[in-house]
């Protein structure tokens, strides 16, 4: 079945920027995702690329996906204390079914 | 406002009880799903219902039973049968068509002793 795969553990200094990376195995996904969850809470949907995208920026979020080598990764500029959470990365398939990683814990340190 | 709610945010069991986990959203989507977590893990997709009256079984569905009778809600009952219940549940739901990204309740976690 279907694969996403992330590493487990980010730590980096507050004002640097954070680089989270994913790979993923489904070569018909059509949308990928990343999602936040603080301690506790639900997952908030933080940015979404669609597949024939290889980039998208939003503010301090930057989404670089190399399709050929399904590869996926969030970068956070500017990274704060309160970015401090659980990152997942997510994929769909054309039937709606998302896989989602087990998650990368971000630790920003002051 | 609207969103996503689940209800209790703690719930306690004995084991060989079942129980109903709820979830409602008011966001008039058509996808709804169940997600288990445990710790130091990613979601696992227990159910999800693409339409009302409508469910399909996802990776992980043994020991669970969902409805679908209303747009709005899409409970989860977690059945004696399931042998380690003790989870973090998390309600999500969609747009549905194209428009995959899902939107997340608090999560309820239930505890079986």
């Amino acid at each position: 079945g279907e694969d996403v795969e992330q590493s487990l553990f980010l730590s980096v200094r507050e004002g640097d920027s954070s680089v989270i990376n994913c790979t993923y195995t489904d070569s018909s996904s059509t949308y990928l995702y990343w999602y936040k969850q603080e301690p506790g809470a639900g997952l908030q949907l933080l940015t979404y690329i669609f597949s024939n995208m290889d980039m998208k920026q939003d503010q301090r979020l930057t989404v670089l996906l190399n399709k050929k080598d399904k590869h996926l990764s969030l970068r956070i500029a500017d990274t704060q204390t309160g970015d401090s959470a659980i990152y997942f990365c997510a994929e769909s398939d054309n039937a709606g079914k998302s896989t989602f990683g087990d998650g990368t814990t971000l630790t920003v340190k002051p | 406002d609207g969103g996503i709610t689940q209800s209790p945010k703690y719930l306690f069991r004995k084991e060989g009880q079942n129980v109903t986990l709820s979830c409602e959203q008011n966001l008039n989507h058509d996808a709804m799903y169940w997600y288990r977590q445990d710790p130091g893990q990613g979601l696992r997709l227990i159910y999800y219902s693409q339409i009302v009256n409508d469910f399909q079984k996802g990776d992980i569905a043994e020991g669970y039973s969902v409805s679908r009778e209303k747009k709005e809600s899409f409970p989860l009952t977690v059945t004696s049968a399931q042998k380690n219940p003790t989870a973090f549940y998390l309600c999500a739901s969609s747009m549905g068509g194209r428009i995959y990204e899902q939107y997340f309740g608090p999560g309820t976690r239930l505890t079986v002793t």
